[in-house]
Formats: C-alpha cells, structure tokens, sequence
C-alpha cells in the first residue's frame, strides 16, 4: 500500500488529452512539493516534472503538472504512441521522514 | 556527461551482506543530495534511502532502517549503500540517482541503469 495513491492504469488513444491523478496527505504533497517520473519499458525512470508544475529541459510542452491541497495530477495533451510508460508521483513526506513514491500508473496509448 | 554507475549487485543468501557502489561522473558530487531508489520486479519504485552533501544526514525508509548505511565519500565521487540482514523482500533493482538540488529530497534528475540484487538461498 503506497503513502501516495495513484490508479493503476489509464489508457487514451492518440492525439487526446490524458490526466494521472496522485493522492496524499497533509504531510506529504499538502506540504512538499511534487515531482513525475516517467518510466518506459525496460529502462530507468526519468524525471519528468518537479517542483508541482516545472519541466526540466527537454520534456515536451504536452506534459504538465498542477498541484491543488493534498492531491497532484499529470496531463499528457496530444497523446503519443511514445507516451505508453508507468507514470509515479513522488512527494518528501514530513511525517515518516522519508520520500514517498505513487504506485504508479501503466499508461496505455490504444 | 552527467552520469551515475552503480555496482555490488548480486546473489546473496537471506542473513547475508552486500555493498552497493555507485561513482558519479560529470557533475559536483559534493554538491548534490544523492538517494538510492529500489524496484522489485514487477512492481513500483521504493525510496531507499537518501543523504546530505556532506553526509552529515542521512535518511532510511522504514522497510531497511537498522539494516542499511547510506554513506558517501566526496573525494572518490562515490556513494555506498552497506547491506545487512538481507531479506528475500529486498530483491530488487537499486538506483543511484542524483537530487536535482543540493537539498531535493524527491527530485533525481540523473538515474543509473541500476544494479540488481537477488536474496535467495
């Protein structure tokens, strides 16, 4: 069971706008920052965006990321076969002093 | 090139210790936080364990307080994670990853390819 609760799937088919949902608590995003992950099949995560809503340099416009009270969500706008991967969200957490991680999201492109 | 490589992985009987390696490459180590990141097969991230620039803090997630040491040396760009009393739970792949900032306790910009470590008998 993750601190942090994400579905664990979503699917879209190409060109739509797709939203993975984080869920947490008062001690974690309600306080920290929060920071996406993505994860392409057999590969290393890459950070994808920090800090709620920034994006590190070369991450596509169509990702985004907003943070509203104890919960986050990633966008994905013009979705691309390329874009299948697992998603995490990940916040510190104040009370376990520790960072937590999401459960993560299997992204399907149909 | 900003890098991280990881090694130490291996089999290793339940009880048992491992060391884990991971030099840094490209960047001012001593700048950065660093963290190691775990994933079970099959299954999502786990955050391991994270440490300061200087090393003077460290943090342990629960699930390996007592058993792991995080520790770093500066002058060898290199971070360690000392296992022991391994469990068959701790099967997994371990990343070495890189704070975005000298303090980001979950931001990793730079991740290694990992190393694996099996707990079997």
């Amino acid at each position: 069971q993750s601190v942090l609760t994400q579905p664990p799937s979503a699917s879209g088919t190409p060109g739509q706008r797709v939203t993975i949902s984080c869920s947490g608590s008062t001690s974690n995003i309600g306080s920290n920052t929060v920071n996406w992950y993505q994860q392409l099949p057999g590969t290393a995560p890459k950070l994808l965006i920090y800090s709620n809503n920034q994006r590190p340099s070369g991450v596509p416009d169509r990702f985004s990321g907003s943070k509203s009270g104890t919960s986050a969500s990633l966008a994905i706008s013009g979705l691309q076969s390329e874009d299948e991967a697992d998603y995490y969200c990940a916040a510190w957490d104040d009370s376990l002093n520790s960072a937590v991680f999401g459960g993560g999201t299997q992204l399907t492109v149909l | 090139e900003v890098q991280v490589l990881e090694s130490g992985g291996g089999l290793v009987q339940p009880g048992g210790s491992l060391r884990l390696s991971c030099v840094a490459s490209g960047f001012t180590f001593s700048s950065y936080a660093m963290t190691w990141v775990r994933q079970a097969p099959g299954k999502g991230l786990e955050w391991v364990s994270g440490i300061s620039t200087s090393g003077g803090t460290t943090y342990y997630a629960d699930s390996v307080k007592g058993r792991f040491t995080i520790s770093r040396d500066n002058s060898k760009n290199t971070l360690y994670l000392q296992m022991h009393s391994l469990r068959a739970e701790d099967t997994a792949v371990y990343y070495c990853v890189k704070s975005r900032l000298s303090s980001a306790w979950s931001a990793f910009d730079i991740w290694g390819q990992g190393t694996m470590v099996t707990v079997s008998s």
